[in-house]
């Protein structure tokens, strides 16, 4: 069975602070896939970061840096220096080689970015 | 270009109505699929096509009929709904044929069913 866990479920912060997103996963397969999307209120689903179970390295784009530690089955996503635009709910995801094309997502986390 | 598009943007319909959701991309993805989220949940998947081919159903009731006419478009008909049927209904490409590629989302559909 697989599983993602984000125990926080809104977080709120003003502007300029920075911002960590938990992940935690649970899969029993040793190749599989993670990701985080950003559901901004319009609703649509943007994709941020795809990470392999075989790639560890830490990925730092602009604001946002994600902290992928296999050994405790973890994929953290900060935001630095929040911005009012960055309120939205984030879903983190996990795709298993059994699971082939279903993303089983976390129940997510709500960003609030107050000025 | 990571566009998917969903029409109509919003959807009001009564139980006893007909409506189809569609979904277009033109990435040339060859997989697409349907997920249903209600309000403060994630997404959930209902069905997977693959190279227009029909992969994955999630035990979706029949009152909701998929249909991909071609690699580039994705159709859901509606018929009977029921009020807790009132979702966000997304739809999602992606590139690789193995299914394991990245999910691409389109806007959704808002669905209130009276």
């Amino acid at each position: 069975a697989q599983k993602v866990t984000q125990a926080q479920t809104e977080i709120s912060v003003v502007e300029k602070e920075d911002v960590t997103l938990d992940c935690v996963y649970e899969t029993r397969d040793t190749t599989y896939y993670l990701f985080w999307y950003k559901q901004p209120p319009s609703g649509e689903l943007v994709f941020l970061i795809r990470r392999n179970s075989f790639d560890e390295q830490n990925e730092i784009s602009g604001r946002y840096s994600w902290n992928f530690q296999k050994s405790t089955s973890s994929f953290n996503f900060t935001i630095t220096a929040s911005q009012v635009v960055d309120s939205a709910v984030y879903f983190c995801a996990l795709m298993t080689t059994d699971s082939w094309g279903k993303l089983q997502f976390g129940a997510g986390t709500q960003v609030v970015v107050t000025p | 270009d990571t566009e998917v598009t969903q029409t109509p943007k919003h959807l009001v319909m009564g139980m006893t109505n007909k409506k189809s959701l569609k979904c277009e991309q033109h990435m040339g993805h060859r997989a697409m699929y349907w997920y249903k989220q209600k309000a403060k949940k994630p997404p959930e998947l209902m069905f997977v096509y693959s190279y227009e081919k029909l992969s994955i159903n999630e035990s979706v009731p029949s009152r909701f009929s998929p249909e991909c006419p071609n690699s580039s478009l994705l159709n859901l008909h509606l018929h009977a709904l029921q009020p807790e049927d009132s979702a966000l209904y997304l739809c999602a490409s992606s590139r690789r044929d193995s299914l394991l590629g990245t999910q691409y989302f389109g806007p959704g559909t808002r669905l209130l069913v009276l």
